[in-house]
């Protein structure tokens, strides 16, 4: 039982490059979510999904798309990088029938910079 | 949405408790707070939830004004390992499950 995971962990994308993070759960939870972390910024939230094939956005949604085709894949793509994006980026996931009651599970973050 | 406050830093004493405080005025009824840390650049951990009651697990223990308005979260005998950022969050409950909307977090050092 791996949790959430992420990859890559590490990336360097040059402004005007396209990129896809990929986030794997194996806890069958409905729910996963993308946040980004930015010094002094805490984490916000970039989109999320209640469940295979829906998506909807969070805080900060601009610059990125995401896709749920499988429910235990959830993918956040970079079109077209901007230095804007470079932040560290965090998935997590929960199981819940009743909305706030489980706790998230977090991945372990990939870093991207963009030059 | 509910907002929290947290105080930016605090430290405590190997083996002590640390008491980390959290003000949420303006939650409602049916939201939940949440406590999470982060130790170092690792995703954060998941520690304790509550509504209205005191909770206690094999990490910590969650304290919750009768009035809903601040909790503490507690950490009975800290140690060096427990040094990190605290995030107390009110898990908004809206269509789709409840976003975590995090804040600024309270960085506790944890000091031999």
């Amino acid at each position: 039982n791996a949790g959430v995971t992420q990859t890559p962990k590490f990336r360097v994308l040059k402004t005007g490059q396209s990129m896809t993070l990929l986030c794997a759960q194996d806890m069958n939870h409905e729910y996963m979510y993308w946040y980004r972390q930015d010094p002094g910024m805490g984490l916000r939230l970039i989109h999320y999904s209640v469940g295979e094939g829906t998506t909807a956005k969070g805080e900060v949604p601009d610059g990125y798309n995401v896709s749920r085709l499988k429910k235990q894949n959830f993918l956040l793509g970079l079109e077209s990088a901007a230095p804007s994006q470079t932040s560290v980026y965090f998935c997590a996931s929960s199981y819940s029938p009743r909305g706030n009651r489980s706790p998230l599970h977090f991945g372990n973050g990939t870093r991207l910079t963009v030059t | 949405d509910a907002k929290t406050t947290q105080p930016p830093s605090m430290d405590c004493a190997e083996g002590r408790a640390a008491n980390l405080p959290c003000n949420h005025s303006t939650i409602s009824g049916n939201e939940y707070v949440y406590w999470y840390r982060q130790i170092h650049s690792q995703g954060p951990q998941y520690i304790i939830h509550g509504l209205k009651n005191n909770e206690t697990n094999e990490m910590a223990s969650l304290i919750i004004t009768e009035d809903r308005k601040s909790s503490t979260l507690i950490l009975p005998h800290a140690t060096l390992r427990d040094t990190a950022v605290y995030y107390c969050i009110v898990r908004v409950r809206v269509e789709g499950g409840g976003k975590l909307i995090f804040g600024q977090g309270t960085e506790l050092s944890v000091k031999p």
